[in-house]
């Protein structure tokens, strides 16, 4: 069976430090991959998809970045943090038939930045 | 540009009673539809989805929705609320075209079950 691990669960960073998140996903090649934000009593943003490796699509301008340097790996980045980076992050994938896959979500990374 | 409202960022039931969350989209062609749970600190897990034939679709944990494109609503049921229900539920739509599977989600909704 499938399953995505994500970590760390929780991190707390400075304003202006780096960040790396990062998600793994075993047992399915070739997913589509997915970083999605959730800001306290918010709905969740799309960040970035990806469909496949170093294939990298932005929804938003913003102060992070994502690569996937292996199929079934996604890394959320960050040279320097800011405050506003605060959340708690979600990692997902689907299958390849894509707009009728459902999504299959990580346990998220709860990042605040003080 | 599709988009999707669920009425009531909170809704409070008692243990036992019938379970309504409302959701309603816009697109201009029939999307695909999907409703998630989340558990506090926790990742969504998929409740149940619409895309084609059978408008009432059945989902895990005695949940069930009704796709109606008239009304253009995907609302989620439960007859009888337990605690266990206690969540945070967000409804969430997806193009009927492209391979990108990107879900636009709504706001979501609370659920407290009270004893």
């Amino acid at each position: 069976s499938q399953t995505i691990h994500q970590w760390p669960a929780t991190l707390v960073q400075p304003v202006g430090s780096p960040l790396s998140l990062e998600c793994t996903v075993e047992g399915t090649s070739n997913p589509n991959l997915y970083w999605y934000r959730q800001a306290a009593g918010r709905g969740l943003q799309l960040l970035f998809y990806s469909v496949g490796i170093g294939q990298i699509s932005s929804e938003v301008p913003q102060n992070l970045s994502a690569s996937r340097p292996q199929d079934r790996q996604f890394i959320l980045s960050s040279k320097k943090l800011l405050l506003s980076d605060s959340g708690f992050y979600l990692c997902a994938w689907s299958g390849g038939q894509g707009y009728n896959s459902p999504l299959h979500f990580g346990n998220g990374t709860r990042l605040t930045v003080t | 540009a599709q988009s999707v409202t669920q009425l009531g960022s909170h809704v409070s039931v008692s243990e036992g009673a019938l379970v309504l969350l409302r959701c309603n989209y816009s697109s201009s062609v029939p999307p695909y539809l999907f409703w998630y749970v989340q558990y506090p600190n926790q990742g969504l897990q998929l409740l149940l989805k619409y895309t084609t034939g059978a408008t009432l679709v059945k989902g895990i944990n005695g949940f069930e929705a009704e796709f109606k494109k008239s009304e253009t609503s995907f609302h989620l049921t439960k007859p009888s609320a337990h605690m266990s229900d206690a969540a945070e539920y967000f409804c969430a739509v997806s193009p009927p075209s492209g391979n990108t599977g990107k879900l636009i989600f709504g706001q979501g909704t609370t659920l407290q079950v009270k004893p």
